[in-house]
């Protein structure tokens, strides 16, 4: 079945310590996103790609980052992990980038903890 | 800016009857979509229902409708014949040519057997 995955399902990390988080798709969707999603609370676009274009949510903090190699991945880098940044991030994927076709199909998500 | 709003942060239903969830919007846009997702525990996010706002009849799958009130800006789910399945965090969202997606704050659904 076509699907969005992610890797891994439960990440530990330590304050201050690099961490990358991984989303592959077999959609073969033009877009991918990546939200923040603290507990009891709405999911948060972080950014998304079209395609190679990257596009930042104006609030999103510079110690995110993130990496798209091909149409099937994209990463999550986190440089500097602080206690605030313990969250579900989920990654989505939609077919263009128009809203007409505007269904975003999401991974299960991995929750990060910061020790 | 484009705000969602779900008011009802729990709401509760015996199984087989119908359940409403609230949702209200702010946007000074004529063109967008709404959408209600579902997202069972530790479970990924589906989509529901979808609605296009110039669209005037409600977008009906099978147990689940929406009662869209482009005016109102109000845009609530009807679950009917509710199963223990249907209990989940369930997201309303916005999306436009300038907004890809935003939420409200989610609404936790109980289905009592």
């Amino acid at each position: 079945d076509a699907m969005v995955i992610q890797n891994p399902r439960y990440q530990v990390t330590q304050f201050g310590k690099p961490v990358t988080l991984s989303c592959s798709q077999t959609l073969n969707h033009n877009v991918m996103y990546w939200y923040q999603q603290k507990s009891s609370q709405a999911p948060k676009l972080l950014f998304h790609y079209y395609d190679k274009d990257f596009n930042n949510e104006a609030d999103t903090p510079d110690n995110f980052q993130s990496r798209r190699p091909n149409t099937s991945f994209c990463f999550l880098d986190i440089r500097s992990p602080g206690l605030g940044d313990a969250a579900m991030y989920l990654c989505a994927t939609s077919r263009v980038y128009s809203p007409s076709y505007n269904e975003q199909f999401f991974g299960p998500g991995t929750r990060l903890t910061v020790l | 800016a484009q705000t969602v709003t779900q008011s009802q942060p729990e709401m509760s239903v015996q199984e087989a009857e119908t359940v409403t969830l609230s949702c209200t919007y702010d946007t000074s846009e004529s063109d967008y979509y709404l959408f209600w997702y579902k997202q069972p525990p530790s479970r990924q996010m589906i989509l529901v229902i979808r609605q296009e706002a110039y669209k005037q009849q409600n977008a009906t799958e099978n147990r689940f409708s929406v009662n869209f009130q482009k005016a109102a800006k109000s845009f609530s789910l009807k679950i009917s014949d509710s199963q223990l399945g249907d209990a989940a965090m369930y997201f309303c969202a916005y999306r436009s040519e300038a907004i890809y997606m935003r939420f409200g704050a989610g609404t936790r659904l109980t289905v009592k057997p």
